[in-house]
């Protein structure tokens, strides 16, 4: 298997511009977790779907912030418009139990 | 006050060291505990999961829970070098609440 798949790895923007990270979940999970990572807040949970629909969305920062998770194999987390706050590593993480968790190897924003 | 308080180190050893990384919470409602190891550059992978208080090994890694004090520990023996990384300490309440996880310990071996 290979594992879950993030695309960019790496992105680099201007402020006020869109951005979109995309995530290809394991196949057969049926949890889609996404994630920030920064130095002074850690990791935070931002959303997380279950069998493609939302459930709990308190993490996201703003409306600036969405995801949608149109099907199974496939999830995005759009920016729109960017602020060099966002700049982070977003993970993407699925599972098919809540415990074990298989996170990508994350996307690396950063916003001039 | 954060949920759950961990020491980002760095911290340095040399191999062969037994290694103690911590972490304290605030909300005695957490009942899952876990360990994850981030290399750098990369997502982080659980290690250790353990369900209320008690001990749990596997291999060279033990989890320790200590619920009455809010206190959870991973010790590592006989660390090598491959073990350099980030530990993040991870708790929840019940296994369908999210995981919050503690800011992470950086780790590095010295040959």
């Amino acid at each position: 298997d290979a594992g879950v798949i993030q695309s960019p790895r790496h992105e680099v923007t201007e402020m006020g511009q869109e951005v979109t990270l995309r995530c290809k979940p394991i196949s057969g999970h049926d949890y889609l977790f996404w994630y920030r990572q920064t130095m002074m807040r850690g990791l935070e949970l931002l959303i997380y779907f279950n069998n493609n629909v939302p459930i709990d969305d308190s993490g996201m920062p703003e409306d600036r912030f969405s995801a949608k998770m149109p099907n199974a194999s496939f999830s995005t987390l759009k920016i729109q418009p960017s602020e060099p706050r966002d700049s982070a590593v977003y993970f993407c993480a699925s599972t098919v139990r809540v415990d074990t968790q298989y996170f990508g190897p994350g996307t690396r924003l950063t916003v001039l | 006050q954060k949920e759950v308080e961990q020491d980002p180190g760095p911290l340095s050893v040399p191999e062969g060291a037994i290694v103690s990384l911590n972490c304290t919470y605030s909300n005695s409602a957490f009942q899952y505990f876990m360990w994850y190891r981030q290399y750098s550059r990369k997502g982080p992978e659980l290690l250790m999961y353990t369900y209320s208080s008690g001990n749990k090994e596997d291999g060279r890694f033990t989890a320790q829970v200590d619920k009455s004090s809010k206190y959870i520990s991973l010790f590592i023996r006989d660390s090598q070098p491959s073990d350099s990384a980030t530990y993040l300490c991870a708790m929840r309440y019940s296994s369908a609440s999210k995981i919050i996880f503690g800011s992470g310990t950086r780790l590095s071996i010295r040959p």
